[in-house]
Order: C-alpha cells, then sequence, then structure tokens
C-alpha cells in the first residue's frame, strides 16, 4: 500500500491550490482517503474525508468551505483544493487511508503560503 | 466536539524503563473508537493501536494499549532509543474526528 502525494508548493495568499494523493497497492474504490493538516511545530487535526466509490464526502465543520476535498476514481487519485488561500493555511498536509482511524499515510506535501 | 487531553507533555526515559501515556477524553468515547499513532521528526504519523488496545500491522508487542472512555493509557515497555517520537491519540467516535495534543517521548 502505497499513497503518494504531490510535491511542495509556495503560493501567495489570494492564489488557488489543488494538492494530489495517488494511491497504489490496494483497491482504491474500497477505502476512504482523508487529509490531515500539521501546522509548523503543532499537532494533528482532521479536516475530512472522501469515499472514492460514492464520493460522499464529511467535512470537519472547522475546515468546510475553505478547502474542497475530491476523488478521481479512475486514476485512483484523491484532491485537497483551495481558491483562495492565506497565510494561515501554512502547514504539512497528509493524506491517509480510512474512514476513522488511518491506517496508512502519505509523505505530506508542505504548503507555504507567503507575500 | 470531543477534547482530547494528554498528559504528560513530556516523558523523558532511559532505556529499558515503562512509558505511560494518558489520553483524556470530554466526554465518553467508546473504546472502539480510541486509536494511538507514533510520529517522528519528519516523517508521517504511524498508526499504531485502534480500538484502543488492538496494534496495528508490524507493530512490537512492546507496545499496548488499554482504557475505557474517557480515559485511555498507551504503555510503552523496554523503550528503545527508537521510540523516541510524538505520540498522538485520536477519537473517531465522534464528528469532527480530533486528535490529542501529544505526548513527547524522550530516550535519554
Amino acid at each position: 500500500v502505497q499513497l503518494v502525494q504531490s510535491g511542495a508548493e509556495v503560493k501567495k495568499p489570494g492564489d488557488s491550490l489543488r494538492i494530489s494523493c495517488k494511491g497504489s497497492g490496494y483497491s482504491f474504490d474500497n477505502y476512504w482517503i482523508g487529509w490531515v493538516r500539521q501546522m509548523p511545530g503543532k499537532g494533528l487535526e482532521w479536516m475530512g474525508i472522501i469515499h472514492p466509490r460514492s464520493s460522499d464526502t464529511r467535512y470537519n465543520p472547522s475546515f468546510e468551505g475553505h478547502v474542497t476535498i475530491s476523488v478521481d476514481k479512475f486514476i485512483a487519485t484523491a484532491y485537497l483544493h483551495w481558491t483562495s488561500l492565506k497565510a494561515s493555511d501554512t502547514a504539512t498536509y497528509y493524506c491517509t487511508r480510512g474512514q476513522s482511524d488511518f491506517d496508512f499515510w502519505g509523505q505530506g506535501t508542505l504548503v507555504t503560503v507567503s507575500s | 466536539e470531543v477534547v482530547l487531553t494528554q498528559s504528560p507533555g513530556t516523558l523523558s526515559l532511559s532505556p529499558g524503563e515503562r512509558a505511560t501515556l494518558s489520553c483524556r477524553a470530554s466526554q465518553r468515547v467508546n473504546s472502539r473508537f480510541l486509536a494511538w499513532y507514533q510520529q517522528k521528526p519528519g516523517q508521517a504519523p504511524r498508526l499504531l493501536i485502534y480500538g484502543a488496545s488492538n496494534r496495528a500491522t508490524d507493530i512490537p508487542d512492546r507496545f499496548s494499549g488499554s482504557g475505557s472512555g474517557p480515559e485511555f493509557t498507551l504503555t510503552i515497555t523496554n523503550v528503545e532509543p527508537e521510540d523516541s517520537a510524538v505520540y498522538y491519540c485520536q477519537q473517531y467516535n465522534w464528528s469532527p474526528f480530533t486528535f490529542g495534543p501529544g505526548t513527547k517521548v524522550e530516550i535519554k
């Protein structure tokens, strides 16, 4: 099982961004994919999950409206999308496998938002 | 949302000692829905324990979990230098799922 995330990004406030997470080595359709934020030097925050087969999506209310989670099951890839980044979005973002506990994690994508 | 409090904040131990990490929830959490993760510097977290007491795949048996809502414990017997990390508990009983702030384990 592998979750491989896209590379680090440096953006300006107001920019849009989409980062990706490609699953392999398992039946991608059968497992929820989640996203977890880790701000610099801080703990873990659950952002939300999506099911690849149905695109059923659940958000943490703290993130809903600011990010969009999506999936393309045909290429076994999940996405996290911002339309207007803020400096406070600077963090490492991890994708995870699972609806509840997360048994596999991507390597993380560092997003830096700075003017 | 359910707030998880972890104690102590930092635990400093010598190799071979026993580590006891605590996770307390602000409301009752079913033990089926409590996990522990290990995160080493510069790495993604790794699942250690799910369902409060079930070891994940390839996790050494010196790691064990116990407890029931609202108090849970992660125990590491005979700590080794490679166990230096931050340990997080997570509840997935109530949405939004939440993590504790972490306990840093230092091995002298």
